[in-house]
């Protein structure tokens, strides 16, 4: 059974940089195929995708976003966390990660964490 | 402004058929495949059409996905309250190498 968690602050400062890790089990990221994702839905708004990463340690990012994000693994802890900097109150969301047992452009999110809220307030 | 371009909303009567387009370009939809999401409120997103109109084994088959050039649609027959969601299209941007999703569409059943 593939069960993935988010985790980080739910509290975080204007201008701090923000760490969010998703913790998965049910699959190993090194093997052949597998990507994760970063997702996050503003208040009210809509999806929008932040990066990935795929098994081979490619990396994807929005482009909008890319000079503020990135993405790692750590296949031995089962972990994928994502680093955003520069916070701002607009980056106020619900933070996802997401599975695929995909990569590059067949890709799909087959399995989604609960999301975690992210709240960016002095 | 997202890439791909769906409907605000949609509304239909429970037993009804609703059908939510999702319109994109040729270095998106027009290349790749087409996955549909639905949100029921307050929860995640779950995975509904994969590959343009693959169901996982879960989804029941009143959902259902097409895709024609730039453009696909997700169609829900027999509705039911609990269908009341917003539902996501997305697929992947080649020009960019990113992944897109539609604004969303929010569906109503009466």
């Amino acid at each position: 059974q593939v069960t993935l968690r988010e985790s980080g602050p739910a509290l975080v400062k204007p201008t701090q940089t923000l760490t969010l890790t998703c913790t998965f089990s049910g699959f190993s990221l090194s093997t052949s195929g597998m990507s994760m994702s970063w997702i996050r839905q503003p208040p009210g708004k809509a999806l929008e995708w932040l990066a990935r990463i795929d098994w081979d340690d490619d990396k994807y990012y929005s482009t909008s976003l890319k000079t503020r994000l990135t993405i790692s693994k750590d296949t031995s802890k089962n972990q994928v966390v994502l680093t955003m900097t520069n916070m701002d109150p607009v980056d106020t969301a619900t933070y996802y990660c997401a599975h695929s047992s995909r990569v590059g452009a067949t890709a799909y999110f087959g399995l989604w964490g609960r999301g975690t809220l992210v709240t960016v307030s002095s | 402004q997202s890439v791909l371009t769906q409907p605000p909303s949609v509304s239909a009567a429970p037993g009804q058929k609703v059908t939510i387009s999702c319109s994109g370009s040729s270095s998106n939809i027009g290349n790749n495949y087409v996955s549909w999401y639905q949100q029921l409120p307050g929860t995640a997103p779950k995975l509904l059409i994969y590959d343009n109109n693959e169901r996982p084994s879960e989804i029941p088959d009143r959902f259902s996905g097409s895709k024609s050039g730039t453009s696909a649609t997700l169609g829900i027959t027999g509705l039911q309250t609990g269908d009341e969601a917003d539902y996501y299209c997305g697929t992947w941007e080649t020009s960019l190498s990113v992944w897109v999703f539609g604004g969303g569409t929010k569906l109503t059943v009466l």
